[in-house]
């Protein structure tokens, strides 16, 4: 079985474009998070999607959106990208067995604004 | 709010030595606990994970315990080797939020 899978592995963008994330969940998980982890902190919550439907959001600029797709996939979009949004962007799909659930990540993509 | 403490940020140990990580959160109302290790610049691999209704969980060498009352959470590492340093986090469920709640973490040395 393939892990979380997230696109690119790494990214260099400049201050004010805009950039997309990509990250495909495990077969049969149908919930995904995304989580920004910039150095030497620990990740924080951007978005939550199940079942294509938004779930909960983080204390994020509206600069962050995200969508999932019918096949659980999803993407983060991140607008006019400020050299503060250098970060770790962390992907997990949430797995459900008998009511216990938890979380699986994927190894990220490393942004870079300049 | 919800709030994760990890201590001590940074640990030094000789190889073999037996260790103890602590993690804290501040409500206890949580679904679960989740440690995580992370290598320099890559993703998060979950080690152990403790629902809320578990006291304990084990996973060869890593045996980690939940107190839900007192709000910690304790990682021990038995007979440590080399390859255990990476930077370890604890993360928490909140009933009051439904996503994860990161500590900073412990960056862990384990010296040869």
């Amino acid at each position: 079985d393939a892990g979380v899978t997230q696109s690119p592995t790494h990214l260099i963008k400049t201050r004010g474009q805009h950039v997309t994330l990509r990250c495909s969940p495990i077969s049969g998980h149908k919930s995904v998070s995304w989580y920004q982890q910039v150095l030497g902190q620990g990740p924080q919550f951007i978005f939550q999607y199940y079942e294509k439907e938004e779930r909960g959001r983080g204390n994020f600029p509206d600069r962050f959106s995200a969508r999932q797709f019918p096949n659980y996939s999803s993407e983060l979009n991140v607008n006019a990208l400020l050299l503060g949004d250098s970060a770790l962007y962390l992907c997990a799909s949430t797995w459900d067995i008998d009511g216990n659930y938890g979380y699986t990540f994927g190894s990220g993509t490393r942004l870079t604004v300049v | 709010k919800q709030e994760v403490t990890q201590i001590p940020a940074a640990l030094s140990v000789p190889e073999g030595e037996n260790l103890v990580l602590n993690c804290s959160f501040t409500d206890s109302a949580i679904y679960n606990l989740q440690w995580f290790r992370q290598d320099p610049g890559k993703g998060l691999t979950s080690l152990l994970l403790i629902q809320s209704s578990q006291r304990e969980q084990t996973s060869g060498r890593l045996n980690a315990s939940l107190d839900k009352s007192s709000g910690r959470s304790t990682l021990y590492i038995a007979a440590s080797q080399p390859g255990d340093s990476a930077t370890y986090l604890c993360a928490v469920e909140a009933r009051s939020q439904g996503n994860l709640i990161f500590g900073k973490g412990t960056k862990l040395s384990v010296k040869p």
